[in-house]
């Protein structure tokens, strides 16, 4: 169901940009690409999402391949805040009120 | 506090018992979607209303699991005859959107431990 594929983990230091990448060669032409986080013992939040274009906003950047079937998350300086699980999912614009499906994400770690 | 609100955060019940959960989503929000989530792993959907219509529920983990929107507003999510492995986090989210679905705003969940 997911549809993408993230590394597990990834390490960074505080202060320093981090590229979250994720993989998705089956995406559709539909499919929105959106990030989610989930600090430790909270829900997930929103992040950031995209389609074709490339998107900027006060958390992140999110750059699209020209393909599709690769983006990468791009956390400009991280805080130890940052620390948490980053899902990439694939959300089928056609079709209103989809739910996320979520996969396990990549667990970001960030040292002072 | 304007978010999405679960009630109870923490709940310790035994084996075979009826448990029920509780979400009130932010008061526009006409979707809310129920998942679980187990340790290690990210969230698992389990079934999504728009307004008091449940339009997905196939993925309900069992006929123990059963919700209801009544009118439209908050959500009850209610497990029978709990077991062991329904041990997890359940984890409340709402949106608000006619057309292409927007970002969901999650509760901070309720922990059911069945012991």
């Amino acid at each position: 169901d997911a549809k993408t594929t993230q590394p597990n983990s990834m390490e960074s230091n505080e202060e320093e940009p981090v590229h979250l990448p994720c993989n998705h060669s089956t995406i559709s032409g539909t499919d929105y690409i959106h990030w989610y986080r989930q600090l430790p013992s909270q829900g997930p939040e929103y992040v950031i999402h995209g389609l074709t274009s490339n998107v900027n906003n006060r958390m992140a950047s999110l750059a699209i391949a020209e393909d599709r079937k690769s983006s990468t998350l791009i956390l400009h300086r991280a805080t130890l805040r940052d620390a948490a699980v980053y899902y990439c999912i694939l959300r089928d614009g056609n079709q209103a009120g989809t739910a996320l499906i979520f996969g396990k994400g990549t667990t970001l770690s960030v040292s002072s | 506090d304007t978010g999405v609100s679960q009630d109870p955060r923490h709940k310790i019940t035994k084996r075979g018992q009826n448990v029920t959960f509780r979400c009130d989503p932010i008061s526009e929000h006409n979707r809310l979607y129920w998942y679980r989530q187990t340790l290690g792993q990210g969230p698992e959907f389990l079934t999504y209303f728009q307004n008091e219509a449940q339009l997905e529920k196939s993925r309900l983990l069992s006929d123990r699991f059963s919700a209801e929107r009544p009118k439209g507003s908050f959500s009850t999510l209610e497990i029978q005859r709990t077991e062991q492995g329904d041990s997890a986090m359940y984890l409340c989210a709402s949106s608000f959107g006619q057309g292409i679905a927007g970002e969901l705003f999650f509760g901070e969940g309720s922990r059911l431990t069945v012991l």
